[in-house]
């Protein structure tokens, strides 16, 4: 089976840098991707990593050791605006992405 | 465009009560999922469909029917509703990287 292990729960302040990290036990995996859901919305789709290494999109990062089973998401400059939920999700090559149970990040001033 | 368009937005429902949740999409996206999401539980897959005419089940199928007639049209039915289905139902379609969903807004359902 799959299995994907994040924080419950991550607290900053605004303008800091947070980390997120997602392990995850998996066979045939392909790749780690990343969604953001703020309260009473929709996941929204934030970055995808297929290799080893770090990808940056704006403020927003993830990385990827494929060796460790292991990724994180960095947010940097945090806004309150980023307060939200954080999910990571593998894919396997099937088009049956696995989801974990997402960290909800709390932004204070 | 619309993107993915789920109906309705919130539905309360008494104990053994049927229902369709309607989910479109205009993208022209092959493969199409429902989630049910619990506060704690993450995202988790009751059917999908890779096609027009397909379906299969994910990791929570009981209780849940789906049906795909139209390539942009995904239906999922609840035949006896139950309070355990209290949940928030999310519709997403793919565009061809599986790892890149697009979701809808989602249908708020209380079972009483």
């Amino acid at each position: 089976g799959q299995s994907l292990e994040q924080p419950s729960e991550v607290t900053a302040v605004e303008g800091a840098i947070v980390q997120i990290n997602c392990t995850y036990q998996t066979s045939g995996f392909y790749g780690l991707s990343w969604y953001q859901q703020h309260d009473g919305g929709a996941p929204t789709f934030l970055s995808y990593n297929a290799l080893d290494g770090l990808e940056e999109t704006g403020r927003f990062s993830s990385f990827l050791s494929r060796s460790d089973s292991y990724g994180y998401l960095l947010l940097q400059e945090l806004q309150m605006k980023d307060s939200a939920s954080y999910f990571c999700a593998v894919s396997r090559g099937s088009y049956i992405p696995t989801f974990g149970r997402g960290t909800s990040l709390i932004v204070h001033p | 465009n619309a993107g993915v368009t789920q109906t309705p937005k919130f539905r309360v429902l008494k104990t053994g009560q049927s229902m369709t949740l309607l989910c479109a999409q205009d993208m022209n996206h092959e493969y199409m999922y429902w989630y049910r999401q619990d506060p704690g539980m993450g995202l988790r897959l009751i059917h999908y469909s890779v096609g027009e005419g397909t379906t299969a089940k994910g990791e929570v199928p009981d209780g849940y029917n789906v049906s795909r007639l139209k390539k942009q049209n995904f239906l999922l039915g609840l035949e006896s509703a139950a309070p355990s289905q209290t949940s928030v139902y999310f519709c997403a379609s793919v565009r061809g990287k599986e790892y890149e969903q697009y979701f809808g807004p989602g249908t708020r359902l209380t079972v009483t």
